[in-house]
């Protein structure tokens, strides 16, 4: 069975505090891909970030950084100093590669408020 | 480029009523996906589709079903809508899965 798992449903800080999101995955293939989306309160999904599972390297993007640790089956995303304009809610997701038409199997989402 | 375009963007359907959600992309993707987001539930597979005349269920098809004629266009119907079928619906395509997915913009939808 595949399953994505983000346990916090809803996380508030203030405006330049760092802030990280927890994703844990569950999957039985031994290739898969994992992504980060998020959704602004405008609706449409927003493409963040593709990692396989053979690449276990972290990737920082800007203020984005992405921890992926196989052995304890997580993926989680980090904001550094973070603004207003990353409130929104932010969605794990893992395509396993025998998933026929690897559908993406989603979290259920964090809600990200950042105050000023 | 125009991505994967999905109309209506709003719709409100009594109970009962049919309608079919439109969906199009000219990246000539062969995998295309329906899902459904309702609050606080994440999105889930309604549909997809790994080629035209190819269709497959997905973890929430009851009161759905698609076609795929063209590798363009993967339309949803709903037939006798129901309350619970109020959500926000989601198409998306991909060329192979491992290179990302592109979604539409959504269509909100009511059923009173």
């Amino acid at each position: 069975a595949q399953k994505v798992t983000q346990a916090q449903t809803e996380i508030s800080v203030v405006e330049k505090e760092d802030v990280t999101l927890d994703c844990v995955y569950e999957t039985r293939d031994t290739t898969y891909y994992l992504f980060w989306y998020k959704q602004p309160p405008s609706g449409e999904l927003v493409f963040l970030i593709r990692r396989n599972s053979f690449d276990e390297q972290n990737e920082i993007s800007g203020r984005y950084s992405w921890n992926f640790q196989k052995s304890t089956s997580s993926f989680n995303f980090t904001i550094t100093a973070s603004q207003v304009v990353d409130s929104a809610v932010y969605f794990c997701a893992l395509s396993p590669r025998t998933n026929s038409g690897y559908a993406l199997n989603f979290g259920k989402g964090t809600s990200l408020l950042v105050t000023p | 480029n125009a991505g994967v375009t999905q109309t209506p963007k709003f719709r409100i359907l009594k109970i009962g009523q049919s309608m079919t959600l439109q969906c199009t992309q000219d990246m000539n993707h062969n995998y295309m996906y329906w899902y459904r987001q309702d609050p606080g539930m994440g999105l889930k597979l309604i549909y997809y589709s790994v080629g035209a005349g190819i269709t497959d269920k997905g973890e929430v098809p009851n009161g759905y079903n698609v076609s795929r004629s063209t590798t363009e266009d993967f339309p949803l119907r709903l037939e006798l809508a129901a309350p619970s079928q109020t959500s926000v619906y989601f198409c998306a395509s991909s060329q192979s899965g491992q290179w990302g997915y592109t979604f539409g913009s959504g269509t909100r939808l009511t059923v009173v």
